[in-house]
């Protein structure tokens, strides 16, 4: 069945970069997304990938795609204050209409 | 401003007691979903709409009803809403087209006594 699974929290010092990772279970999604959630917030397209490509980079963003392991992750340069949200990793399955979300990892960016 | 909005932003309520969250854009988009956000559980899609007068059952559909009229406009109902429908609950819409970028309305937090 459809999976989308990413670990819950992660916390980094200021200035350092972050990786969030993203397992899914459906090799036939041609996107890959992920969006950004702030506090009191709705969800926000940060990035997404589409399933040919194995990377992605946009400014302090980098998407890599492993297909061979259904394996995505989000790498944040240089990670700010402003980047503490929860960042949810996302696929739509082949012949579905809908997003099947992770639970979420929420970033925590301390000095 | 492109935008998706809804109303009530929060609402509290009993057992029972029916209401209405409304859901609108303003982007002539076609798709319109609704999700519910629970700790742990990411967001779930509870009724999706592919256009005016076509709506489909999500992944958590059981206590909830839609409607589709118009175009920009996507009402989530709760005839008898029950406590475990305490949520946060987000509407969405996107064109139809294959990138499917889905944007997010701010969300209605409800809590049901």
């Amino acid at each position: 069945g459809e999976d989308v699974e990413q670990s819950l929290f992660l916390s980094v010092r200021e200035g350092d970069s972050s990786v969030i990772n993203c397992t899914y279970t459906d090799s036939s999604s041609t996107y890959l997304y992920w969006y950004k959630q702030e506090p009191g917030a709705g969800l926000q397209l940060l990035t997404y990938i589409f399933s040919n490509m194995d990377m992605k980079q946009d400014q302090r963003l980098t998407v890599l795609l492993n297909k061979k392991d259904k394996h995505l992750s989000l790498r944040i340069a240089d990670t700010q204050t402003g980047d503490s949200a929860i960042y949810f990793c996302a696929e739509i399955p082949g012949g579905y209409n809908k997003l099947i979300f992770g639970a979420g990892t929420r970033l925590a960016v301390h000095p | 401003e492109a935008q998706v909005t809804q109303n009530p932003r929060y609402l509290i309520t009993v057992t029972g007691k029916k209401l209405t969250v409304t859901c609108s854009q303003n982007m002539n988009h076609e798709y319109m979903s609704w999700y519910r956000q629970d700790p742990g559980l990411g967001l779930r899609q509870i009724y999706y709409s592919m256009n005016v007068e076509v709506t489909d059952k999500g992944d958590v559909p059981e206590g909830y009803k839609v409607s589709r009229k118009e175009k920009r406009n996507f009402p989530l109902i709760l005839e008898s809403p029950s406590p475990n429908q305490t949520s946060l609950y987000f509407c969405a819409s996107s064109s139809s087209g294959s990138y499917n970028e889905q944007f997010f309305g701010p969300g209605t937090r409800l809590t049901v006594l």
